[in-house]
């Protein structure tokens, strides 16, 4: 299997932006997790997805995030408008079904907003 | 808010001695993980603990979880070089909070 894979790898843009971030999670797993990383608040986790379903967004930070899963296989993350604070790594996992199993985690997008 | 505390944050310790990171945790949960990231890369999953008195080893490296303590602990056995890298706890209340809550991650680099 190929793992999660996310896209762009590496993204700078300037700040007012639109920034849309994807993630493909491994074939038949059914939660997907949007992860925020940064050296002042560490590892965040910022929403998850069940068979689709937005479960819980409570760590989105605030409206300019929005996250959709149209389908099992693809996610984006959107930043509308793109702040220099949003600058950080972001990660992409998803996990087999079921509340014990282990996440496997994308290789990330490493985010910078001028 | 869960609250979820590792330490020691840094850790310097010299191939061939033993040491142990710490992870404690400030709600009820009996679903522990363990993950290692490397400099600049991913997260790689190291163990899951799944009950009280769970323990899991693997290599030089043993995990365990006592759920009444709310306490989980990373036992290095005879470091080497090649484990330094950043280790993360994590804690799952999705079955009751709706959430996954990461520690703040030990950085241990291994003397050689």
């Amino acid at each position: 299997d190929a793992g999660v894979i996310q896209s762009p790898r590496h993204e700078v843009t300037e700040m007012g932006q639109e920034v849309t971030l994807r993630c493909k999670p491994i074939s038949g797993h059914d939660y997907l997790f949007w992860y925020r990383q940064t050296m002042m608040r560490g590892l965040e986790l910022l929403i998850y997805f069940n068979n689709n379903v937005p479960i819980d967004d409570s760590g989105m930070p605030e409206d300019r995030f929005s996250a959709k899963m149209p389908n099992a296989s693809f996610s984006t993350l959107k930043i509308q408008p793109s702040e220099p604070r949003d600058s950080a790594v972001y990660f992409c996992a998803s996990s087999r079904p079921g509340w014990s199993e282990t996440q496997y985690f994308g290789p990330g997008t490493r985010l910078l907003v001028l | 808010e869960l609250k979820v505390e590792q330490n020691p944050l840094f850790l310097s310790m010299q191939e061939g001695k033993n040491y142990t990171i710490y992870c404690n945790y400030s709600t009820t949960s009996d679903r522990l993980y363990w993950y290692r990231q490397d400099p600049g890369k991913s997260l790689e999953s190291l163990f899951v603990l799944l009950s009280n008195g769970a323990v899991k080893q693997e290599g030089r490296l043993m995990a365990s979880l006592d759920t009444k303590a709310r306490l989980s602990t990373l036992h290095i056995t005879a470091a080497v070089h090649d484990l330094s890298a950043t280790y993360f706890c994590a804690v799952d209340i999705r079955n009751t909070g709706n959430q996954f809550y990461f520690g703040t991650g030990t950085s241990l680099t291994v003397i050689p």
